[in-house]
């Protein structure tokens, strides 16, 4: 069983389309995460969702919706896609406020053509 | 805010090589530091955390230290292997662990 599962795992879509991606963590977590990683590797928190709560929104465009559903599902919808968009998104998950790390999914890459 | 400052890569070792990628932070009070292993095409996987001063965290044969004094997390390796290709990233957790802050990641290739 896959502790933290992404889907879809590619997704290549065309400009100002609208996509979701899904996240699920088997994990009996309390906190759920969404990182994004740009061209160059670089890792750089979205969002934060502790039981359903929102508890961190970086500076993100408002274009990028995080809804969880419940504890266990953390999705992430995006309007309006643009070129700049293209990165691999991560979902992740912890327990509450943990300083012992955080379960990664395998990603979702994106592509804007 | 805080932050972590890795060194630049890429790093191209022969297997059997001796492997240190530096790794230091600023951060307020006292965070936990992780190393994370990132293979191609994969997900962040844990690879060895410390949560207080001194504290050595190890797995797979690496290793590293959290230093407060030097505010540093180096990580080592006495003999990389081929399977040690990845990127590495080393992070740090806030107080309130509500947050994981990564560093720019170093690209690791081992040559047999």
């Amino acid at each position: 069983d896959t502790a933290v599962s992404q889907t879809p795992k590619y997704l290549v879509t065309q400009m100002g389309n609208d996509k979701s991606i899904k996240c699920e963590q088997n994990l009996g977590h309390d906190t759920m995460y969404w990182y994004k990683q740009d061209s160059k590797k670089f890792l750089k928190i979205m969002f934060s969702y502790n039981n359903k709560e929102l508890i961190i929104n970086e500076t993100v465009p408002n274009r990028f919706s995080p809804k969880s559903p419940d504890k266990a599902h953390l999705n992430l919808h995006i309007n309006s896609l643009e070129l700049g968009d293209s990165a691999v998104y991560f979902c992740a998950s912890s327990p509450i406020r943990s300083r012992h790390g955080y379960t990664f999914g395998s990603g979702t890459r994106l592509t804007v053509v | 805010g805080d932050s972590v400052t890795q060194m630049e890569g890429p790093v191209t070792l022969s297997e059997e090589a001796f492997l240190t990628i530096n790794c230091t932070y600023t951060a307020t009070g006292y965070p936990s530091l992780f190393w994370y292993v990132q293979y191609p095409g994969e997900g962040l996987q844990l690879l060895l955390k410390a949560t207080k001063a001194d504290d050595k965290g190890s797995n797979k044969g690496f290793e590293a230290t959290y230093r407060k004094e030097t505010t540093s997390f180096h990580l080592e390796k006495g003999s990389v292997q081929v399977s040690d290709s990845a990127v590495y990233f080393c992070a740090l957790s806030d107080n309130s662990g509500s947050r994981l802050t990564f560093g720019e990641g170093t690209q690791l290739t081992v040559n047999p």
